[in-house]
């Protein structure tokens, strides 16, 4: 079955960065594009980023753009999302998904 | 980009009463393919989203058929025929046709009265 497993959060200081990761398995990851979702607590649902099925094109959100990069490795069925310059508005579960499938989510809290 | 508003916020239904979340978009949902990207989907309480609807009227696979999806350009909506237990958490719909960025509506939360 599709599984898609984040792992990678934890807490941060403003200013810093993370690198979260994403594996998937049950299906053939090279076949799809890939995004991340986040939810701030009690929040709803934010469109982050996508990537293509090969990692050619990419897409953010205008609130991560130029500090975020989404990335992938097709030989590791692993979807990566660096983030740079983290503030607390980027605290947040962030979820790896194919929109019809969706990870358990991993929290970052950028806290001093 | 497209802004996704839905209604109500805030739903209680009694058990067995039918329910329905009305989800409009700042611009036409039609893409030029002749789809309409806009799904719906359920994040319960402790849960990660779990897509119910795609392109406006199909249930994914294990998806009850006591949820359905309508509409068309600018104006969508959900019904479910005979609300269970199970059901309750807040639903979400999506566009994926004006992207980037894909846009979620605020939500909508469903409890038990």
């Amino acid at each position: 079955q599709v599984q898609l497993v984040e792992s990678g959060g934890g807490v941060v200081q403003p200013g810093r960065s993370l690198r979260l990761s994403c594996v998937a398995s049950g299906f053939s990851f090279t076949t799809y594009g890939m995004h991340w979702v986040r939810q701030a607590p009690g929040k709803g649902l934010e469109w982050v980023a996508v990537i293509s099925w090969d990692g050619t094109n990419k897409n953010y959100a205008d609130s991560v753009k130029g500090r975020f990069t989404v990335s992938r490795d097709n030989s590791k069925n692993t979807l990566y999302l660096q983030m740079n310059s983290l503030s607390a508005e980027d605290t947040a579960f962030y979820y790896c998904t194919r929109i019809d499938y969706w990870g358990r989510g991993t929290l970052v809290t950028v806290s001093s | 980009d497209v802004v996704m508003t839905q209604s109500p916020l805030s739903l209680p239904v009694t058990l067995g009463q039918p329910a329905s979340i009305s989800c409009r978009s700042s611009q036409s949902l039609l893409h030029s393919d002749g789809n309409t990207y806009l799904d719906w989907l359920l994040q319960r309480p402790g849960q990660s989203p779990r897509r119910l609807i795609y392109k406006v009227s199909n249930r994914d696979s294990g998806v009850p058929d006591r949820f359905s999806g309508s509409g068309s350009g600018t104006d969508f909506t959900l019904k479910i025929s005979r609300v269970e237990a199970e059901d309750v958490g807040v639903y979400y719909c999506l566009q994926g046709t004006h992207w980037p960025p894909y846009t979620f509506g605020q939500g909508t939360k469903l409890e038990i009265k």
